[in-house]
């Protein structure tokens, strides 16, 4: 695609659920992140990928959060026993990898946790 | 903790005018510094990085960077109401796959 696709992009949910959050990254992009922005916040990183395997997942704010990119391609943010706290905008990003601050975003999901 | 400052704003200045954007940061060994524009409800995108001290231009945008003041800022010359947009800076170390982000400051551009 032309760009970082990401759904859904707007999700509404019960406290306790369980959610996940798609991204397909721009073709040929090697990395792909995970931010989340809350309201009135710049965007806060979560977790990176290089190929496959997660770089560093120690960012994730707790052991409720998960992702996962099996292909090296999509990678799904997956959010267990969801809480109110976790509304917020998740935004994927992907970049070549070698300039890893040029990130390309994609539009966003907002979760809503009720 | 590595901190990134903005003053939120709002930053009013008249269309035609020059918008100063500043931004300090906490982690000396930063290296690499960029700013992304975000329209309200939009994503962030990439508009200027810099890795250098001193300026580099881009069109109507000239990031500039001190590191050993650690501050860097976005000038906008010209300044359109289609510039009217949150500005985010973003900061990386060496290698560092992690951008910390400031809160932005949201410009306002008056016709």
């Amino acid at each position: 695609g032309a760009g970082v696709s990401q759904t859904p992009s707007n999700k509404v949910t019960e406290k306790g659920k369980y959610v996940e959050l798609r991204c397909d990254p721009i073709s040929g992009h090697t990395a792909l992140y995970w931010y989340r922005q809350s309201l009135g916040q710049g965007p806060e990183f979560l977790i990176y990928f290089q190929g496959t395997g997660a770089a560093d997942d120690s960012w994730l704010p707790n052991d409720r959060f998960f992702a996962v990119r099996p292909e090296g391609s999509v990678s799904t943010l997956k959010i267990q026993r969801t809480e109110r706290g976790d509304s917020a905008v998740y935004l994927c990003a992907s970049s070549l990898g070698t300039n890893t601050g040029e990130l390309f975003f994609g539009e966003g999901s907002r979760l809503t946790v009720l | 903790q590595k901190e990134v400052e903005q003053n939120s704003g709002p930053l009013s200045v008249p269309e035609g005018a020059i918008a100063s954007l500043n931004c300090t940061y906490s982690d000396r060994v930063s290296q690499s510094f960029f700013w992304y524009r975000q329209y309200s409800g939009k994503s962030p995108e990439l508009i200027m990085s810099i890795y250098s001290n001193g300026d580099k231009e881009d069109g109507r945008f000239t990031a500039q960077l001190n590191k050993a003041s650690q501050y860097v800022s976005l000038l906008i010359r010209d300044s359109q109401p289609s510039d009217s947009a949150t500005y985010l800076c973003a900061v990386s170390g060496a290698g560092s796959y992690q951008l910390t982000f400031g809160k932005g400051t949201k410009l306002s551009v008056i016709p």
